[in-house]
């Protein structure tokens, strides 16, 4: 049963196009999601975060939607650079789990063509 | 400030052998995690410490993995004997605080086993 998950596993975008990517989960008990950006040979990196609080998170060129109603939430990158390609994964840690616990969907591989 | 540690960064044994890593968290990173990752696959939670105690290990194969923070500081984890299908890469993260929003893990490079 997978708890965290990202249907789309590849995404390839023109250089200063928006890049979208999306994560659906199910457990509602969750309520802290976490955006995670991985290049090969390194370990992932933290991107961005959103509390079910809010729906919306910006950082730069790196925007976060939540739709608790719907369970989703989705990435956004405008403008998309080169640079930007890596694989996605999406997390979802909830209020019920120990302390820090994320679940993490199978990613999505971005590729930002110049 | 020095990222999450982890040696080797390749290993490549046969079934049935032993095989040891190595993680050196953040320091002052209270919480250590080790993941498993396999190819085309999110990180799996194995095992979480919480200073050199254990949260959380229920997804840990218990009969063929271990894993230890003696000092509430490093971390190994071992898998004995090992079969094909532990091939993967094996991540060591490390958390700082415990309040929800320091949930950020920081991930070492990891180390990608490859048993043959």
């Amino acid at each position: 049963d997978q708890q965290v998950k990202q249907n789309s596993p590849s995404l390839s975008v023109q250089e200063g196009r928006i890049s979208i990517l999306n994560c659906d989960y199910t457990n509602s008990m969750f309520d802290y999601f976490l955006w995670y950006k991985k290049y090969p040979a390194e370990g992932p990196t933290f991107l961005i975060s959103i509390s079910s609080i809010k729906d919306k998170n910006e950082d730069g060129r790196f925007t976060v939607f939540l739709n608790k109603s719907a369970k989703h939430l989705s990435l956004h990158i405008v403008p998309s650079q080169p640079g930007d390609s890596a694989v996605y994964f999406c997390a979802a840690s909830g209020y019920n789990t120990n302390a820090g616990k994320s679940t993490f969907g199978d990613g999505t591989t971005l590729t930002v063509k110049p | 400030e020095a990222g999450v540690a982890q040696s080797p960064r390749y290993k490549i044994i046969e079934k049935r052998q032993s095989v040891a890593f190595w993680c050196n968290p953040i320091s002052g990173h209270a919480t250590l995690y080790w993941y498993q990752q396999i190819l085309g696959q999110g990180p799996k939670l194995l095992i979480q410490f919480q200073n050199n105690g254990v949260v959380d290990d229920s997804q840990l194969p218990k009969d063929r993995f271990s894993a230890e923070r003696l000092k509430g500081v490093d971390s190994t984890l071992k898998i004995q004997p090992a079969k094909l299908e532990d091939s993967a890469v094996y991540l060591c993260a490390s958390r700082h605080g415990q309040a929800r929003t320091q949930d950020t893990q920081y991930f070492g490079p990891g180390t990608r086993l490859t048993v043959l």
